[in-house]
């Protein structure tokens, strides 16, 4: 079993649209929980980041964290096909700096 | 302010022959991370260097190996290179903190 589980997709939704993307994991130690957008040929572009349980919220994007489920959650509302992407999520546990990442939702928002 | 810069952008070898790869912090960062993306692998923590220290290493055998030079700039090299070390070779960067990497947009390494 992968330490964290993505599913790749693909997704396709509509403009406009709520899109749910997630992640499960298995390693109760992780503490920070990170999502990042890839475009193609361009390395991976910080979204959010959360520390521990909670909800954060930056503008369309909302990350949501249940570490009593290990599952992590990225809303998008009101898509944007410029929101078309690779989304992946990471985590970390304690200070090694080892991010450990899922594979990444392939993401297509249609006008 | 200038990003995380990666060079080359391409690189193709063949088989058994050494690469290096070489990457540029952005400025006022003293920590930089390897990662490589491999196709159906997903991306696979390499190094983490700071202060010119290796700090951490993942599940890499030895032929890969860097460093970090007093500008906190970075070089990774991969000797005697395998077919499946094909990949994105993907450096970030940040201050020191265990969240917030910046990534530049990689090298494309092509083992034939």
């Amino acid at each position: 079993q992968k330490e964290v589980e993505q599913d790749p997709g693909p997704l396709s939704v509509p403009e406009g649209a709520i899109v749910s993307l997630n992640c499960t994991y298995s390693n109760s130690a992780f503490q920070y929980f990170m999502w990042y957008r890839q475009y193609s040929r361009k390395g991976p572009e910080l979204l959010m980041y959360t520390y521990s349980s909670g909800n954060k919220e930056d503008g369309r994007f909302t990350a949501q964290v249940d570490k009593s489920s290990k599952y992590i959650s990225l809303f998008i509302r009101d898509s944007q096909p410029s929101d078309s992407a690779t989304y992946l999520c990471a985590m970390i546990a304690g200070n090694n700096r080892k991010l450990i990442w899922g594979l990444g939702t392939s993401l297509a928002v249609n006008p | 302010e200038a990003g995380v810069t990666q060079s080359p952008t391409h690189l193709i070898k063949t088989r058994g022959q050494q690469a290096t790869l070489r990457c540029s912090p952005i400025s006022g960062h003293t920590s930089v991370y390897w990662y490589q993306q491999a196709l159906g692998l997903g991306l696979q923590f390499l190094l983490w260097y700071d202060e010119g220290e290796e700090r951490n290493r993942g599940n890499f055998p030895p032929r890969f190996s860097g460093r970090q030079f007093p500008n906190y700039s970075s070089e990774l090299n991969v000797n005697a290179l395998e077919l499946e070390d094909s990949a994105l070779y993907l450096c970030a960067s940040n201050t020191g903190t265990a969240y917030g990497y910046t990534f530049g947009s990689g090298t494309r390494l092509t083992v034939v």
